[in-house]
């Protein structure tokens, strides 16, 4: 699996746009990005998957360079419940394949008042 | 919908002692898994299983054993107990073993220490 390099920490306005980069440049072309997040002392919680296309769904949008080696995951209008670590996971997802998901250690996003 | 279930939520092992961490789901998932997570580490896997009666190894598998008798259930046996696995244990499923569109459900964790 591609290795993801994601910045340690980051502070966002309560309300304001928080977008969270990841670089994935040794991606392979059946890769795809997976984004968790968790919140303290709770289990990790999936956000949002893409391949090579932009996503959007209730939680979040994921914006994934043309060239694929990084991607970022945008919260429109953080709140305080949204400080938590996020981490950036890209995994082949193919018939036959085992989910080793393997994570990092994310970016802790805090949510300022 | 309960889920992911992980019991117990707390224990605490004396060095030596044997103890099954359990782990439940009932969303009809084929593929299971267990991580643990220590500081400033991340989530590594130590065991995986694609379907009933199939496990293989994660990243840090010394110390544990698990199986898959039945779909819904995946205990992570600790043979031995040593202060190296005091940690927390995060269970997860998902649909299949590599679909697209079924990615990893957590439990919300056992914290484990070992004196």
């Amino acid at each position: 699996d591609a290795k993801t390099t994601q910045p340690p920490s980051m502070d966002c306005a309560e309300g304001r746009a928080a977008n969270l980069p990841c670089n994935h440049s040794t991606i392979s072309g059946n890769e795809y990005v997976y984004w968790y997040r968790q919140i303290h002392s709770q289990g990790p919680q999936y956000i949002i998957h893409g391949l090579k296309n932009n996503e959007t769904n209730e939680m979040a949008s994921l914006i994934i360079t043309e060239d694929r080696k990084s991607s970022t995951l945008i919260l429109p209008h953080a709140t305080l419940r949204d400080t938590a670590v996020y981490y950036c996971i890209v995994r082949v997802a193919e018939p036959g394949s085992a989910r080793q998901l393997t994570f990092g250690s994310g970016t802790q996003l805090t949510v300022l008042p | 919908n309960a889920g992911v279930t992980q019991t117990p939520k707390f224990q605490v092992l004396k060095t030596g002692q044997s103890m099954t961490l359990q782990c439940a789901q009932d969303m009809n998932h084929e593929y299971m898994s267990w991580y643990r997570q220590d500081p400033g580490m991340g989530l590594r896997l130590i065991h995986y299983s694609v379907g009933a009666g199939i496990t293989d190894q994660g990243e840090v598998p010394n110390g544990y054993n698990v199986s898959r008798s039945t779909t819904e259930d995946f205990p992570l046996r600790l043979l031995s107990a040593a202060p190296s696995q005091t940690s927390v244990y995060f269970c997860a499923s998902s649909y299949n073993s590599a679909g697209l569109n079924s990615p990893l459900h957590f439990g919300n964790g056992t914290r484990l220490t070992v004196t």
